[in-house]
């Protein structure tokens, strides 16, 4: 198993650009996360989805989209980059929302320059 | 937005000492509360998910409790080694509208020196 993968791994944006960070797992995890980690404030939730075709916001949603087609795959996408979306993002998964099976599995992170 | 604390910020411990820290959560509509280590320049790790008022869960020589009642979790590491030497995470969440987000807090980072 290859666990959760994200690409890429690093990635700079001038303000105004969109791009799309690419989240697969190949655990047949039902639950999918973004996260994004700034220095001094731990990790944020953008967005999660608990199945294919069900998502939801988290904390810090505004300027990002998310769609889940597929269980594999949860992809982060970014409207029009803002040098405030500097920050290193993660995916997550799990086997299900449900507390016994909540414990999530994390990709590498990308890390997101937006100048 | 729930609020996760975390405490202390950070310490500093010797090889050979035995440390905790604490994690504060809202007590109300409780369903889990997660542990996760994360090394620098890696990825967190999940330690324990623990749901039930008085868990306790053991691994190796790190260790959690938990009380829901009053909303906080303690983790030990027993004889901390250099290794040992990480950000602690625990995260919460809770029933009802919120139920699927896990909600973090800053973290703990423990460095222990040999």
């Amino acid at each position: 198993n290859a666990g959760v993968t994200q690409t890429p791994k690093f990635q700079v944006l001038k303000t105004g650009q969109s791009m799309t960070l690419q989240c697969a797992q190949d655990m047949n995890h039902e639950y999918m996360s973004w996260y994004r980690q700034d220095p001094g404030m731990g990790l944020r939730l953008i967005h999660y989805s608990v199945g294919a075709g069900i998502t939801d916001q988290g904390e810090v949603p505004n300027g990002y989209n998310v769609s889940r087609s597929t269980t594999e795959d949860f992809p982060l996408r970014l409207l029009s980059a803002a040098p405030s979306q500097t920050s290193v993002y993660f995916c997550a998964s799990s086997y299900s929302f449900t507390p016994s099976y909540n414990e999530q599995f994390f990709g590498p992170g990308t890390r997101l320059t937006v100048l | 937005i729930l609020n996760v604390e975390q405490s202390p910020q950070s310490l500093h411990v010797q090889e050979g000492d035995s440390t905790n820290f604490t994690c504060s959560f809202p007590s109300s509509n409780f369903y889990a509360l997660h542990w996760y280590r994360w090394e620098t320049a890696k990825s967190p790790e999940a330690l324990f998910v623990m749901t039930l008022n008085g868990d306790e869960k053991k691994k190796g020589r790190i260790s959690a409790t938990l009380n829901t009642k009053e909303g906080y979790s303690y983790l030990y590491i027993k004889g901390s080694q250099p290794e040992d030497s990480a950000t602690y995470l625990c995260a919460f969440t809770g029933r009802g509208s919120t139920l699927g987000r896990l909600y973090f807090g800053r973290g703990t980072q423990l460095t222990v020196w040999p």
